[in-house]
């Protein structure tokens, strides 16, 4: 399995205060991710990087903004939580080569939005 | 406007039997489609994957069917075992990124 791992697993906040995520990897890969799934919808892409300090928009990235200072780690904030932002997020890392773009998933952050 | 979608929310089959997974895509220009298997309180796996130039690709239990003509592919599992009882999404790439249908819950009943 790809070295994944996202902190906290389960996180209760408050409407208004500011959450971060993290995501963590161990493989070097150069690209991460970072999905909300919601019944009905899938998994969405919030936002992606595509190196160190380098990252870019999904489709669903209002309400957010992200951070990478280092290939390891890849964080999302939420500036000003709201409860439209209770999810579950997944963080996902590729190693692309050529047009293949195999991603491999961290196990999930629940997060619920008081 | 949904470019992945998967029409069908849930399927149940018997063990032992096929199970087919399907799929509708809006886009021509898409150059990969996966699949993944999600277990509850898990990330989703990749599953198996076929190139846009191709019209089948088979693993094991798997097998994926690719009908370009139709925007639309399948996902056979055969035979449908217990541990198959999972959520399966379908994706497909453009552009370096992957987009997701919603899923497709299938349960494999005894």
């Amino acid at each position: 399995d790809a070295g994944i791992t996202q902190s906290p697993r389960h996180k209760v906040t408050e409407t208004g205060t500011p959450v971060t995520l993290r995501c963590h990897q161990t493989e070097n890969h150069r690209y991460m991710y970072w999905y909300r799934q919601d019944p009905g919808h899938g998994l969405r892409l919030i936002h992606y990087s595509y190196g160190v300090k380098d990252t870019d928009k999904g489709e669903v990235s209002d309400g957010y903004s992200v951070s990478r200072s280092k290939t390891e780690d890849f964080l999302l904030t939420l500036e000003s939580a709201t409860s439209s932002q209770t999810s579950v997020y997944f963080c996902a890392i590729s190693d692309q080569t050529g047009t293949w773009n195999e991603q491999f998933f961290g196990p999930g952050t629940r997060l619920t939005v008081l | 406007d949904q470019q992945v979608k998967q029409n069908s929310p849930s399927l149940s089959v018997q063990e032992g039997r096929i199970s087919i997974l399907n799929c509708d895509y809006t886009n021509s220009m898409f150059d990969y489609f996966l699949w993944y298997k999600k277990y509850p309180a898990e990330g989703p796996t990749f599953l198996i994957s076929i190139s846009s130039i191709k019209d089948k690709n088979e693993d094991g239990r798997f097998t994926v069917f690719l009908n370009k003509s139709a925007k639309h592919l399948s996902l056979h599992i055969v035979p449908s075992q217990p541990g198959d009882s999972a959520v399966y999404f379908c994706a497909a790439i453009k552009d370096d990124k992957i987009i997701f249908g919603k899923g497709t819950r299938l349960h494999i009943l005894p």
